[in-house]
């Protein structure tokens, strides 16, 4: 199974401020078809997971633009230009390249 | 607007079985493959299970491997999970989500607990 490995695990954050998550995966995530299956989710307190980004760097349908994504091969980040409070909650890396797709431990996103 | 719907958790006993539902509707639900992700209380997202569209080809985590089983009832937009012999550490709260050739679990719904304890 790939292995997929985030830091920090927590992240207190001022307002108004950047944030940036990592993310590792234990093998190269670029498909044979060529595309790289590497998502970003959140999960805000009491509620279900939301998808964010997808395939590294694209933004699902209502997603705000302060959130980006980067990366290649085994090394993705998520970034937060500017955090809001309804940006508290926990963030995980999803590899859907091979079966069984795979999640990060979670990043503990909280305001200082 | 899509929409996935759980039902079907609540508290078993350990080696009994439960099966789980997922209406869907806002898509056509017979063009997407659909997965099972579960959450134990506190803990991360571990994937589950998933079949394709035709209901032609399922995949499954090792650790439920040959005691769940996922169906899907495409005239009736419904995703199913099976779930036999199951342990205490199945519990979690279950959530189905839609899967897709370029976008992975981009919907989910809200999910429904699964509690296994004697």
């Amino acid at each position: 199974d790939i292995v997929m490995t985030q830091t920090p695990l927590s992240s207190p954050v001022t307002l108004g401020q950047p944030a940036s998550i990592s993310c590792r995966s234990s093998q190269s995530l670029v498909h044979s078809d060529g595309n790289t299956y590497l998502s970003w989710l959140q999960q805000r307190p009491g509620q279900p997971p939301r998808l964010l980004i997808y395939q590294i760097s694209n933004r699902f349908s209502g997603v705000p633009d302060r959130f980006s994504g980067s990366g290649a091969g085994t090394d993705f980040t998520l970034k937060i230009s500017r955090v809001e409070a309804e940006d508290v909650g926990v963030y995980y890396c999803m590899q859907a390249t091979q079966f069984p797709y795979t999640f990060g431990q979670g990043t503990k996103l909280e305001i200082k | 607007e899509v929409q996935l719907v759980e039902s079907g958790g609540g508290l078993v006993q350990p080696g009994r079985s439960l099966r789980l539902s997922c209406a869907a509707s806002g898509f056509t639900f017979s063009s997407y493959w659909m997965h099972w992700v579960r959450q134990a209380p506190g803990k991360g997202l571990v994937w589950v299970s998933r079949i394709n569209s035709d209901e032609s080809s399922t995949t499954y985590a090792d650790s439920v491997k040959g005691r769940f089983t996922i169906s899907r009832d495409n005239a009736k937009n419904t995703l199913y999970l099976q779930m036999n012999s199951l342990r205490a550490e199945d519990t979690a709260v279950y959530y189905c989500a839609r899967g897709g050739s370029q976008i992975q679990l981009g919907y989910w719904g809200q999910g429904t607990l699964v509690t296994v304890s004697s």
